[in-house]
C-alpha cells in the first residue's frame, strides 16, 4: 500500500488569497494525480504527471496549476482563491504502466469564504 | 468519450446478505478494472482489481469481469453495516489515467 500524504487536511481561506496544497508520496511512484470532488459527487481529474517535469491537464478545466520538480512531490497551487474553488482535493499516485492501481491520499477540504 | 456507468443507488441490503454492485464501460479497449470504497467525507480506498475475464476472490469480496459484455461487478458476501459506503468502479484503457464511475451507495442495515 502506498504512503501518500496531503497537507493541510482542512483549509479555510479568504477570497483572493494564493494557496498551495501539498502532496507527497514515499513509494517512488512515477505517476501522480489531482482530483476534485464535491460532497456526494463524482471524482474529476484536474491534473496529472507522468514523472519529473511532466504535467498534464485533466478532464475538468481548472484554474489551478501544478508542478513536478521531484518524484515524490506534486503540489497544486491556486493563485487567487474564489468561493467556487470550495471542494475536496484528492491526490493519488501509481506505478508506471497502465495496469497499476492508484492510491489516494487523505484529501484536503478547502473552503474559500 | 470513455464512460463508466453505475447505478447511483442507494442499494439497500440486510446484514449478512450478498450485495451485488454493477458497472458497465464503453471502451472495448479497456484493460484493467478497479473497485474503490469511499466512506462519506473520506478518500477512495482500493479494495479489488481485476484484469482477466472471470472471477477474482479476496475474502468477502468477489470481482467479476466479462469483457465481451463490457461489464464488471463486485459481490460482497456476508454484508456488514461497516460496508455501508459508496463503491466506485474505475477503468483503465491503457493510458495513465483511470475513468471513474459516479459510484453506487450501499446501505447495509443491521
Amino acid at each position: 500500500e502506498a504512503d501518500i500524504y496531503q497537507t493541510p487536511r482542512y483549509l479555510v481561506i479568504g477570497t483572493g488569497k494564493k494557496i498551495t496544497l501539498e502532496c507527497s508520496q514515499t513509494m517512488g511512484h512515477d505517476k501522480m494525480y489531482w482530483y476534485q470532488q464535491d460532497p456526494g459527487m463524482e471524482l474529476h481529474l484536474i491534473h496529472y504527471s507522468y514523472g519529473v517535469n511532466s504535467t498534464e491537464k485533466g478532464d475538468l478545466s481548472s484554474e489551478s496549476t501544478v508542478s513536478r520538480i521531484r518524484t515524490e512531490h506534486f503540489p497544486l497551487t491556486l493563485e487567487s482563491a474564489r468561493p467556487s474553488h470550495t471542494s475536496q482535493y484528492l491526490c493519488a499516485s501509481s506505478e508506471s504502466g497502465s495496469l497499476y492501481e492508484q492510491y489516494f491520499g487523505p484529501g484536503t477540504r478547502l473552503t474559500v469564504t | 468519450q470513455k464512460e463508466v456507468e453505475q447505478n447511483s443507488g442507494p442499494l439497500s441490503v440486510p446484514e449478512g446478505a450478498i450485495a451485488s454492485l454493477n458497472c458497465t464501460y464503453s471502451d472495448r479497449g479497456s484493460q484493467s478494472f478497479f473497485w474503490y470504497r469511499q466512506y462519506s467525507g473520506k478518500s477512495p480506498e482500493l479494495i479489488m482489481f481485476i484484469y482477466s475475464n472471470g472471477d477474482k476472490e479476496d475474502g468477502r469480496f468477489t470481482a467479476q469481469l466479462n469483457k465481451a459484455s463490457q461489464y464488471v461487478s463486485l459481490l460482497i458476501r456476508d454484508s456488514q453495516p461497516s460496508d455501508s459506503a459508496t463503491y466506485l468502479c474505475a477503468v483503465s484503457s491503457g493510458y495513465s489515467t483511470l475513468t471513474f464511475g459516479k459510484g453506487t451507495m450501499l446501505l447495509v442495515s443491521p
